[in-house]
């Protein structure tokens, strides 16, 4: 019974490229969410996604960064050109229902991020 | 948008010895959820309170839900070192899905 699996765990990227990184939720569960956790700050929202939706993107940075969660395959969040501000852990979680249920959301072990 | 204090910021308890960790939300809680973080690793689901007044326990851990003072307690009996951690309170605002989590409590546990 996998959890939610991220990959890479690692990543290093010079500024200016480009980060791609990887989530597939739990079996069964449809609804995804990013989260960024700066050093020695704490988990904040950045995007949640159904399949082939974005339902709330309130946490996203305007320019730079984008997340997709297409029909087969697992969730993308890709940041353009990055810069030393992006370096930080990004976690992925996933939950079978969305809105109105109190389900948790089951997390995976995180990317790290360093940009150099 | 709803905000989620946690106190203490940090903590450092000799083995076996009780604590208790606060979170109290700027807001109405609409569930409350503990998470457990261990260095360089994801969030560990503990627990989820739902009502006003429910309590829950795991093991050595119990959590309480406060709703009337927008608070919930985190309470570790006997500590051990596998408490050691981060522990985040997480919430929904209304009827959103996503959580907004707390700074967290860090927990040392001394031999």
């Amino acid at each position: 019974n996998a959890g939610v699996m991220q990959n890479p765990r690692h990543l290093v990227r010079r500024r200016g490229q480009e980060a791609r990184l990887r989530c597939s939720p739990m079996k069964g569960h449809s609804h995804v969410y990013w989260y960024r956790q700066l050093p020695e700050e704490g988990l904040k929202f950045m995007v949640y996604l159904q399949k082939e939706n974005i339902i709330d993107e309130s946490g996203m940075p305007k320019e730079r960064f984008s997340a997709e969660f297409p029909k087969e395959g697992p969730s993308i969040l890709r940041i353009q050109q990055v810069v030393r501000g992006d370096s930080a852990a990004y976690f992925c979680a996933s939950s079978p229902t969305g809105t109105g249920e109190n389900s948790p959301l089951h997390f995976g072990n995180g990317t790290r991020l360093t940009v150099t | 948008s709803q905000e989620l204090e946690q106190s203490p910021q940090s903590l450092i308890v000799q083995e076996g010895k009780n604590l208790t960790i606060n979170c109290t939300s700027s807001k109405t809680l609409y569930g409350l959820y503990w998470y457990k973080q261990k260095y360089g690793e994801g969030l560990i689901f503990l627990m989820m309170l739902q009502k006003g007044g429910e309590e829950k326990s795991h093991e050595k851990i119990t959590a309480k839900l406060d709703e009337k003072k927008q608070q919930s307690s985190l309470h570790i009996t006997a500590s051990q070192p596998s408490h050691a951690g981060i522990y985040l309170c997480g919430a929904r605002e209304g009827t959103a899905s996503k959580l907004t989590f707390g700074t967290g409590t860090r927990l040392q546990v001394t031999l």
